[in-house]
Protein backbone atom coordinates (compact mmCIF):
# COMPACT_ATOMS: atom_id res chain seq x y z
CA UNK A 1 0.00 0.00 0.00
CA UNK A 2 0.98 3.67 0.06
CA UNK A 3 2.97 5.38 2.79
CA UNK A 4 2.24 8.13 4.66
CA UNK A 5 5.14 9.58 6.65
CA UNK A 6 4.71 11.76 10.21
CA UNK A 7 6.84 13.53 12.23
CA UNK A 8 7.50 13.77 14.95
CA UNK A 9 6.60 10.53 16.42
CA UNK A 10 5.95 11.76 19.59
CA UNK A 11 6.31 15.37 21.56
CA UNK A 12 6.08 16.67 24.53
CA UNK A 13 5.50 20.56 25.26
CA UNK A 14 5.06 23.26 27.87
CA UNK A 15 1.76 24.58 28.06
CA UNK A 16 1.32 27.80 26.11
CA UNK A 17 4.37 26.44 23.45
CA UNK A 18 3.18 25.55 19.80
CA UNK A 19 4.09 22.10 18.06
CA UNK A 20 4.08 21.92 14.15
CA UNK A 21 3.43 17.92 13.32
CA UNK A 22 4.36 17.31 9.55
CA UNK A 23 2.21 14.55 7.20
CA UNK A 24 4.13 13.10 4.06
CA UNK A 25 2.65 11.11 1.31
CA UNK A 26 5.86 9.37 0.09
CA UNK A 27 5.05 7.58 -2.78
CA UNK A 28 2.44 9.56 -4.40
CA UNK A 29 0.96 13.44 -4.78
CA UNK A 30 -2.27 14.14 -2.29
CA UNK A 31 -4.07 16.68 -3.11
CA UNK A 32 -6.17 16.32 -0.08
CA UNK A 33 -4.85 15.13 3.31
CA UNK A 34 -7.22 14.46 6.47
CA UNK A 35 -6.14 15.60 9.91
CA UNK A 36 -7.62 12.81 12.90
CA UNK A 37 -7.43 12.95 16.47
CA UNK A 38 -7.90 10.42 18.68
CA UNK A 39 -8.38 10.03 22.71
CA UNK A 40 -8.01 7.26 24.83
CA UNK A 41 -10.27 4.64 24.07
CA UNK A 42 -12.39 6.41 21.56
CA UNK A 43 -12.18 6.51 18.07
CA UNK A 44 -11.01 9.17 15.59
CA UNK A 45 -12.42 11.84 14.83
CA UNK A 46 -11.65 14.41 12.05
CA UNK A 47 -10.68 17.46 12.63
CA UNK A 48 -9.82 19.52 9.28
CA UNK A 49 -9.56 18.70 6.01
CA UNK A 50 -6.18 19.72 4.23
CA UNK A 51 -6.53 21.03 1.01
CA UNK A 52 -3.13 21.93 -1.59
CA UNK A 53 -3.09 25.48 -2.35
CA UNK A 54 -5.92 26.25 -0.40
CA UNK A 55 -7.51 27.06 3.04
CA UNK A 56 -8.19 23.38 5.10
CA UNK A 57 -11.78 23.34 6.31
CA UNK A 58 -12.56 22.27 10.10
CA UNK A 59 -15.03 20.49 11.44
CA UNK A 60 -17.51 22.08 13.53
CA UNK A 61 -16.11 22.57 16.99
CA UNK A 62 -12.10 22.53 15.75
CA UNK A 63 -10.75 26.18 16.31
CA UNK A 64 -8.95 27.03 13.23
CA UNK A 65 -6.54 30.02 14.83
CA UNK A 66 -5.63 26.91 17.67
CA UNK A 67 -5.11 24.10 14.86
CA UNK A 68 -3.34 26.19 11.97
CA UNK A 69 -2.99 23.46 9.06
CA UNK A 70 -0.84 24.35 5.71
CA UNK A 71 -0.62 22.33 2.84
CA UNK A 72 2.27 23.15 1.12
CA UNK A 73 2.94 21.09 -1.55
CA UNK A 74 1.35 17.96 -3.19
CA UNK A 75 3.09 16.01 -0.79
CA UNK A 76 3.49 17.58 3.03
CA UNK A 77 0.29 19.10 5.03
CA UNK A 78 1.67 20.31 8.24
CA UNK A 79 -0.83 20.43 11.71
CA UNK A 80 0.16 23.68 14.36
CA UNK A 81 -0.96 23.53 17.77
CA UNK A 82 -0.56 26.58 18.85
CA UNK A 83 -0.94 27.84 22.77
CA UNK A 84 -1.10 24.05 23.61
CA UNK A 85 -2.54 23.23 26.70
CA UNK A 86 -2.70 19.82 28.29
CA UNK A 87 -6.67 19.65 27.22
CA UNK A 88 -4.88 19.05 23.68
CA UNK A 89 -2.93 15.78 24.64
CA UNK A 90 -4.15 12.81 22.15
CA UNK A 91 -2.89 11.37 19.62
CA UNK A 92 -3.04 13.40 16.14
CA UNK A 93 -3.09 10.88 13.16
CA UNK A 94 -3.03 12.20 9.46
CA UNK A 95 -4.60 10.18 6.59
CA UNK A 96 -4.00 10.97 2.63
CA UNK A 97 -6.25 9.12 -0.16
CA UNK A 98 -4.52 7.64 -3.32
CA UNK A 99 -6.22 8.24 -6.28
CA UNK A 100 -8.06 5.03 -6.34
CA UNK A 101 -9.25 6.34 -2.93
CA UNK A 102 -7.90 4.57 -0.67
CA UNK A 103 -6.81 5.91 2.74
CA UNK A 104 -3.71 5.58 4.16
CA UNK A 105 -2.46 6.76 7.77
CA UNK A 106 0.39 8.15 8.89
CA UNK A 107 2.25 6.45 11.93
CA UNK A 108 0.59 9.21 14.29
CA UNK A 109 1.45 11.91 16.33
CA UNK A 110 1.60 11.56 20.47
CA UNK A 111 1.42 14.91 21.56
CA UNK A 112 1.27 15.13 25.44
CA UNK A 113 1.00 18.95 26.67
CA UNK A 114 2.16 19.40 30.56
CA UNK B 1 -28.17 7.15 15.56
CA UNK B 2 -24.40 7.18 15.30
CA UNK B 3 -23.44 7.14 11.56
CA UNK B 4 -21.64 3.81 11.69
CA UNK B 5 -22.30 1.26 13.97
CA UNK B 6 -19.98 -1.27 15.92
CA UNK B 7 -20.29 -3.77 18.23
CA UNK B 8 -17.34 -2.60 21.08
CA UNK B 9 -16.63 -6.23 21.69
CA UNK B 10 -13.93 -7.89 23.05
CA UNK B 11 -15.00 -10.81 20.23
CA UNK B 12 -13.49 -13.68 21.26
CA UNK B 13 -12.54 -16.52 18.73
CA UNK B 14 -10.06 -19.29 19.01
CA UNK B 15 -6.66 -19.82 16.78
CA UNK B 16 -7.74 -20.91 13.42
CA UNK B 17 -11.39 -20.11 13.74
CA UNK B 18 -13.09 -17.56 11.51
CA UNK B 19 -13.71 -14.05 12.86
CA UNK B 20 -17.12 -12.39 11.75
CA UNK B 21 -17.30 -8.47 12.46
CA UNK B 22 -19.90 -6.28 11.07
CA UNK B 23 -20.74 -2.78 10.78
CA UNK B 24 -23.65 -0.49 9.60
CA UNK B 25 -24.05 2.94 8.80
CA UNK B 26 -26.98 5.28 8.45
CA UNK B 27 -26.16 7.75 5.43
CA UNK B 28 -27.71 6.12 2.12
CA UNK B 29 -24.70 8.28 0.39
CA UNK B 30 -22.20 6.01 1.64
CA UNK B 31 -20.00 5.40 -0.95
CA UNK B 32 -16.45 3.75 -0.08
CA UNK B 33 -15.97 1.44 2.60
CA UNK B 34 -13.41 0.49 4.68
CA UNK B 35 -11.46 -1.91 7.41
CA UNK B 36 -8.80 -0.80 9.27
CA UNK B 37 -6.61 -2.34 12.17
CA UNK B 38 -5.43 -0.60 14.90
CA UNK B 39 -3.28 -1.85 17.44
CA UNK B 40 -3.05 -0.26 20.73
CA UNK B 41 -0.96 2.86 20.60
CA UNK B 42 -0.46 2.49 16.84
CA UNK B 43 -2.52 4.22 13.54
CA UNK B 44 -4.76 2.44 11.37
CA UNK B 45 -3.69 0.07 9.19
CA UNK B 46 -5.90 -0.42 6.34
CA UNK B 47 -6.97 -3.64 5.52
CA UNK B 48 -9.98 -3.82 3.15
CA UNK B 49 -11.62 -1.27 0.73
CA UNK B 50 -14.89 -1.94 -1.02
CA UNK B 51 -17.41 -0.13 -2.68
CA UNK B 52 -19.47 -2.28 -4.85
CA UNK B 53 -22.22 -4.77 -3.45
CA UNK B 54 -21.09 -8.40 -2.85
CA UNK B 55 -17.82 -9.89 -1.45
CA UNK B 56 -13.96 -8.88 -1.83
CA UNK B 57 -11.91 -11.20 -1.04
CA UNK B 58 -7.70 -10.67 0.36
CA UNK B 59 -6.09 -13.44 1.41
CA UNK B 60 -7.48 -14.51 4.57
CA UNK B 61 -9.61 -11.28 4.74
CA UNK B 62 -12.89 -10.81 2.72
CA UNK B 63 -15.14 -7.90 3.10
CA UNK B 64 -18.70 -7.93 2.82
CA UNK B 65 -21.21 -5.08 1.46
CA UNK B 66 -25.06 -5.07 1.29
CA UNK B 67 -26.02 -1.51 0.23
CA UNK B 68 -29.67 -2.17 0.57
CA UNK B 69 -29.48 -3.17 4.37
CA UNK B 70 -26.51 -0.73 4.97
CA UNK B 71 -24.48 -3.40 6.12
CA UNK B 72 -20.74 -4.13 5.62
CA UNK B 73 -19.23 -7.17 7.73
CA UNK B 74 -15.61 -8.61 7.38
CA UNK B 75 -14.63 -12.08 7.86
CA UNK B 76 -10.98 -13.33 9.48
CA UNK B 77 -10.30 -16.76 8.16
CA UNK B 78 -7.62 -18.82 10.23
CA UNK B 79 -7.31 -16.24 12.98
CA UNK B 80 -4.36 -15.87 14.59
CA UNK B 81 -3.31 -14.52 17.81
CA UNK B 82 -1.49 -11.56 15.84
CA UNK B 83 -4.88 -10.69 14.25
CA UNK B 84 -6.12 -9.54 17.79
CA UNK B 85 -6.72 -5.85 17.63
CA UNK B 86 -9.18 -3.20 17.41
CA UNK B 87 -11.01 -3.34 14.10
CA UNK B 88 -12.74 0.03 12.87
CA UNK B 89 -15.22 0.16 9.98
CA UNK B 90 -15.52 3.69 8.18
CA UNK B 91 -17.07 4.70 5.01
CA UNK B 92 -17.12 7.88 2.79
CA UNK B 93 -20.23 9.58 2.41
CA UNK B 94 -20.17 10.75 -1.53
CA UNK B 95 -17.69 10.55 -4.36
CA UNK B 96 -14.16 11.85 -4.60
CA UNK B 97 -11.92 11.88 -1.43
CA UNK B 98 -13.78 12.33 1.24
CA UNK B 99 -12.87 12.43 4.66
CA UNK B 100 -14.02 9.11 6.60
CA UNK B 101 -16.58 8.86 8.94
CA UNK B 102 -15.28 5.98 11.82
CA UNK B 103 -17.15 3.49 13.76
CA UNK B 104 -16.07 3.05 17.86
CA UNK B 105 -14.47 -0.24 16.67
CA UNK B 106 -14.52 -4.08 18.06
CA UNK B 107 -12.33 -5.68 19.74
CA UNK B 108 -10.67 -8.83 18.41
CA UNK B 109 -9.05 -11.47 20.69
CA UNK B 110 -7.84 -14.60 19.43
CA UNK B 111 -7.48 -16.86 22.17
CA UNK B 112 -4.29 -18.82 20.92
Amino acid sequence: GAVVSQHPSWVICKSGTSVKIECRSLDFQATTMFWYRQFPKQSLMLMATSNEGSKATYEQGVEKDKFLINHASLTLSTLTVTSAHPEDSSFYICSAPTATYEQYFGPGTRLTVT
Amino acid sequence: QKEVEQNSGPLSVPEGAIASLNCTYSDRGSQSFFWYRQYSGKSPELIMFIYSNGDKEDGRFTAQLNKASQYVSLLIRDSQPSDSATYLCAVSIGTGRRALTFGSGTRLQVQP
